[in-house]
């Protein structure tokens, strides 16, 4: 079965650089989450949307946006990088009005902030 | 969302089931009690949810108490593949936004 794919999986940056990470959601569902994990620590909840328009925002720095495309894959902005930034940041989707109403998590993009 | 309380941490024989307590005394009528693992540095994955009633699926099964205060996840033949940590979410499933708040978890040790 499809999964969630996010690229890169792997990213290396210096401080107060930009990037961008990409999600694809499963076909067929409608939202997708962001999540940041920092080392040792459990995953905290960015930002969400919904077809295509923002539906709910976590704990997320003003330094970050994201947005959803009309094919609705997401990404996720991160400018003027700083060494805590490094973390593992997860994308999940979700197809609303199904059964489980679950949220399916993809592999990750490491960021590594220098 | 219901606060919930999981032990830190558990170790589980290879091929005994292991049993991870969860629990929720807060929890509100139509909240539902989810299950996910992550296995080091992977995404979460989902594993089971339930409303009052016992579930069992490939993966697990998932107790829940009659007065739904406490829970228990089963994973009845634990493999080396199975340690990971497991955390114990409560929620309102369609609720707005839908986001999953991790907090704590049991980080469960499968051990040849």
């Amino acid at each position: 079965a499809a999964g969630v794919i996010q690229s890169p999986r792997h990213l290396i940056k210096e401080k107060r650089e930009t990037a961008t990470l990409k999600c694809y959601p499963i076909p067929r569902h409608d939202t997708v989450y962001w999540y940041q994990q920092g080392p040792g620590q459990d995953p905290q909840f960015l930002i969400s949307f919904y077809e295509k328009m923002q539906s709910d925002k976590g704990s997320i720095p003003d330094r970050f946006s994201a947005q959803q495309f009309s094919d609705y894959h997401s990404e996720l902005n991160m400018s003027s990088l700083e060494l805590g930034d490094s973390a593992l940041y997860f994308c999940a989707s979700r197809r609303t009005g199904g059964t489980q109403e679950t949220q399916y998590f993809g592999p990750g993009t490491r960021l590594l902030v220098l | 969302d219901a606060k919930t309380t999981q032990p830190p941490s558990m170790d589980c024989a290879e091929g005994r089931a292991a049993n991870l307590p969860c629990n929720h005394s807060t929890i509100s009528g139509n909240e539902y009690v989810y299950w996910y693992r992550q296995i080091h540095s992977q995404g979460p994955q989902y594993i089971i949810h339930g409303l009052k009633n016992n579930e069992t699926n490939e993966m697990a099964s998932l107790i829940i108490t009659e007065d739904r205060k406490s829970s228990t996840l089963i994973l009845p033949h634990a493999t080396l593949r199975d340690t990971a940590v497991y955390y114990c979410i409560v929620r309102v499933p369609n609720n707005a936004g839908n986001m999953l708040t991790f907090g704590g978890g049991t980080r469960l040790m499968v051990k040849p």
